[in-house]
């Protein structure tokens, strides 16, 4: 069935250093690819995404990259800030046997920077 | 726009008692997931459903869960005869349409079973 694989589960960084959250996924199909971020306690939201037509995207210190020939793709904060510090969920569309689709997350990546 | 609405934020039920989450979507949006979440834990796809329609309910448990979303009025999410296994927090998120567009969160229920 589909499946959105995510890693590091957990990801320390020192503040001003760069972190990589990286993602593979199972169904060729899929053409959307969000990632979201999720602070203690609260509801996860959209900090970035990407389609299928292009190969990277940034805003600001966010950036993601996407290889659809290896079904990769990554997330990539520079500069990291402790207000970095939360839970990071990648996913993507996917499509079921009778062509519906739907979201499929990753497991989830904790960020934490040290100041 | 008030965003994803999803009520209570938080619902203590008996072991055996019935629970009732509610999810009101964005105005315009007609798609309608269910996540559950376990503490420090992703979260798990459990079922989507546009108006009148159970599209995919591939994560729902066999029993004591169901899911509707009626023409009118928000998606409920029932679980029946819960267990302590079923507390957890319940986030639903809603999409204008299914592709390539971003799906809003409401800020969940969090579901204790004592």
């Amino acid at each position: 069935g589909e499946n959105v694989e995510q890693h590091p589960s957990t990801l320390s960084v020192q503040e001003g250093d760069s972190a990589v959250i990286k993602c593979t996924y199972s169904d060729s199909a899929s053409n959307y690819f969000p990632w979201y971020k999720q602070e203690l306690g609260k509801r996860p939201q959209l900090i970035i995404d990407i389609r299928s037509n292009v190969g990277e995207k940034k805003d600001q210190r966010i950036a993601v990259t996407l290889n659809k020939t290896a079904k990769h793709f990554s997330l990539h904060i520079t500069e990291t800030q402790p207000e970095d510090s939360a839970v990071y969920f990648c996913a993507a569309i996917a499509t079921n046997t009778s062509g519906t689709y739907k979201y499929i997350f990753g497991t989830g990546t904790r960020l934490k920077v040290l100041a | 726009n008030a965003g994803v609405m999803q009520n209570p934020r938080h619902l203590v039920r008996r072991r055996g008692q019935e629970a009732r989450l509610r999810c009101s979507p964005m105005k315009g949006h007609s798609h309608v997931y269910w996540y559950r979440q376990l503490p420090e834990e992703g979260l798990k796809f459990m079922v989507y459903l546009q108006k009148e329609n159970i599209i995919d309910e591939s994560g729902m448990p066999k029993e004591r869960f169901s899911a509707e979303f009626p023409k009118e009025g928000p998606s409920i999410l029932r679980i029946q005869q819960v267990v302590r296994g079923d507390s957890a927090a319940y986030f639903c998120a809603s999409s204008r349409d299914a592709q390539n567009t971003e799906a809003f969160f409401g800020q969940g229920t969090r579901l204790t079973v004592v």
